[in-house]
């Protein structure tokens, strides 16, 4: 039981650049969500999704996309990086029962120059 | 548009020294209120309220909710290095299965 795993770790790109975070759980969770960390601002929330097929938007959900296939996966895509995505991204999943609480991925760290 | 602001930003105590951080919101119908602490990765669930005045409490560490005056606190006391972290409250509101997070207090202990 690998619980959420993220990938890459680390990650740099230069601006224009395209990429895709992966977000993969075996938990069996319906809810699955992206969230960036900035120094001093804490986690604010990218995109969500509470089931395959479906997706919504966070706080900052400009320049990026998303995309629910299955209930495992939940990539983050990134079309044309630009330097304020410099961040670190945590992806967190939790299931739709009476408990709110989220488990975190270990975070991917991107720069992008 | 649901808020919350956590204070201290940064706070430097000594250890064995006791603490409090604090954790104000606005939330339309609330649901529940979450802290984790975070050090080098990612964050880990420390504690969920969704009652006034009822106190949750793991080893040294404990946390309150006033839902009357919208705020939390979570104590912990002979603190030790390894309490060292970014500390982070969230709140939910009913029928939102999103968390809003506050900017977090970093608490360093020195020995």
């Amino acid at each position: 039981n690998a619980g959420v795993t993220q990938t890459p770790k680390f990650q740099v790109l230069k601006t224009g650049q395209s990429m895709t975070l992966q977000c993969a759980q075996d938990m069996n969770h319906e809810y699955m969500s992206w969230y960036r960390q900035d120094p001093g601002m804490g986690l604010r929330l990218i995109h969500y999704s509470v089931g395959a097929g479906i997706t919504d938007q966070g706080e900052v959900p400009n320049g990026y996309n998303v995309s629910r296939s299955t209930t495992e996966d939940f990539p983050l895509r990134l079309l044309s990086a630009a330097p304020s995505q410099t961040s670190v991204y945590f992806c967190a999943t939790r299931g739709l029962g009476a408990t709110d609480t989220q488990y975190f991925g270990p975070g991917t760290r991107l720069t992008v120059l | 548009e649901d808020k919350v602001v956590q204070s201290p930003l940064s706070l430097v105590v000594h250890e064995g020294d006791t603490v409090t951080l604090n954790c104000s919101y606005e939330v339309t119908n609330f649901r529940s209120l979450l802290w984790y602490k975070q050090e080098k990765k990612a964050p880990t669930f420390l504690f969920m309220l969704t009652s006034s005045g009822i106190e949750k409490k793991s080893g040294r560490l404990s946390s309150i909710l006033d839902k009357k005056e919208l705020f939390s606190i979570l104590n912990i006391t002979a603190t030790q290095t390894g309490d060292s972290a970014v500390y982070l409250c969230a709140v939910r509101r009913q029928g939102a299965q999103k968390l809003v997070f506050g900017q977090g207090t970093r608490l360093t202990i020195n020995p």
